[in-house]
């Protein structure tokens, strides 16, 4: 159990679109997500966490207009970059915390992003 | 805020020897110490990890240490395989609110066969 998937896998836009990335808890109820992103050999950088009713709560320096945050249901979070540029592109993940188990994160497979 | 630093970036060892891998870290509020490997292009996946109770856990090949009073947390592999060439994530995490985790920088480990 606590598998997590994301989609798309990867996806290639046109600067000034949008692109919305899924995160989906598919074998537990997760009521805390977090998206992350990650740069050519670099560490993860927390964008954002999300709780599923609420609204999401952004990391210091992290546009909340820019990169818009849902979390709909205790299955279901989705980022939406806004306007995306060259300097968007990355690759985003994110991770879920199942219900009552509050520090273990399980991570999606990733989004890698390229904004032409 | 949380700051974890990591060290060494990168690492090769030779097969079967032993890898350790270093972090730091600066709130005394962290209690939640996990430790991730990560492939080119795949997901980070949890290792190990371990809790402020605790000063030392081992799981096979590898080891987490924790020294609280410190601030220090290390990773050690023992018998290394070529397998276990990634880059490696140190992290962590303080309960209240919501469990927020501070990633350090990461260490490429290679190891030779």
């Amino acid at each position: 159990g606590a598998v997590v998937s994301q989609h798309p896998s990867w996806v290639i836009c046109k600067s000034g679109t949008s692109v919305k990335i899924e995160c989906r808890s598919l074998d537990f109820q997760a009521t805390t997500m977090f998206w992350y992103r990650q740069f050519p050999k670099q560490s993860l950088m927390l964008m954002a966490t999300s709780n599923e009713g609420s609204k999401a709560t952004y990391e210091q320096g992290v546009e909340k207009d820019k990169f818009l945050i849902n979390h709909a249901s205790l299955t279901l979070s989705t980022l939406t970059v806004t306007s995306a540029h060259p300097e968007d592109s990355s690759f985003y993940i994110c991770s879920a915390c199942r219900r009552g188990d509050t520090d273990t994160q399980y991570f999606g497979p990733g989004t890698r992003l390229t904004v032409l | 805020g949380e700051n974890v630093e990591q060290h060494p970036s990168t690492l090769s060892v030779q097969e079967g020897d032993s890898a350790v891998i270093k972090c730091t870290y600066s709130d005394s509020a962290s209690n939640y110490f996990p430790w991730y490997k990560q492939e080119l292009g795949k997901r980070p996946q949890l290792i190990i990890d371990i809790r402020s109770n605790v000063g030392e856990k081992k799981d096979q090949r590898i080891a987490v240490t924790l020294n609280k009073t410190a601030k220090h947390f290390s990773l050690h592999i023992t018998e290394t395989q070529p397998e276990d060439s990634a880059v490696y994530f140190c992290a962590a995490s303080s309960t209240g609110g919501y469990q927020k985790v501070t990633f350090g920088t990461g260490t490429k480990l290679q190891v030779i066969p």
